[in-house]
């Protein structure tokens, strides 16, 4: 019974193409997350959903767009990708827009 | 730039001992949290410590948190070769609803 489970867990591509990765939450939160987190494993917010509505977009190149279809999905397409998009990109829930966060196992990009 | 500053970045120590790490941030938060990483995995939530709470404890887990000098402690006690990870701390800031921010991360190894 996994609460947060990301698709795929690897993601091996070429620069310029156009890829998407997945997020499910089977625990009932309203908010979502998509994190990055770099080769120094510095970890940054990229958007936020809460109820499928965006309320977090840092500043992030509008390569990436998230989509919401419903409360417990949230994806992540990339367009044109690029060697710097190489990361782990973690999803994360939460019930509250103050409590704690339940993250994904990430996805490990690779992009040559 | 960063709000979580972790210190050390990263501490070795033998089974048994106390491990220590502290984390510096800059604005008023509403809470603070702490994350741990295994090597390749997804973040775990360990504590959540909110900005009116001085000290909590979980287990062998033991968070300070001093709002006059905008830091916080995680103390594991008789730590064990499974605490080896990274540790993050993050700050929800006031005002920002529902945005944490990590720190640096300290990577504590722990040997038998």
């Amino acid at each position: 019974d996994t609460a947060v489970s990301q698709t795929p867990k690897y993601l091996v591509t070429q620069m310029g193409n156009d890829k998407s990765i997945k997020c499910e939450q089977n625990l009932g939160h309203d908010t979502m997350y998509w994190y990055k987190q770099d080769s120094k494993k510095f970890l940054k917010i990229m958007f936020s959903y809460n109820n499928k509505e965006l309320i977090i977009n840092e500043t992030v190149p509008n390569r990436f767009s998230p989509k919401s279809p419903d409360k417990a999905h949230l994806n992540l397409h990339i367009n044109s990708l690029e060697l710097g998009d190489s990361a782990v990109y973690f999803c994360a829930s939460q019930r509250g827009l103050q409590e704690t966060q339940y993250f994904g196992p990430g996805t490990r990009l690779l992009v040559l | 730039s960063q709000q979580g500053e972790e210190d050390p970045q990263a501490l070795s120590i033998q089974e048994g001992e106390n491990a220590t790490m502290n984390c510096s941030y800059k604005t008023s938060i509403n809470n603070l949290q702490w994350y741990r990483q295994n090597s390749g995995r997804g973040l775990v939530h360990l504590i959540l410590i909110r900005s009116n709470e001085r000290e909590k404890h979980s287990g062998r887990l033991r968070v300070t948190l001093d709002t006059s000098k905008k830091s916080s402690s995680l103390l594991i006690t008789a730590s064990r070769a499974a605490d080896t990870a990274s540790y993050f701390c993050a700050t929800l800031n006031t005002g920002t609803a529902s945005k944490l921010t990590f720190g640096t991360g300290t990577r504590l190894q722990v040997t038998l």
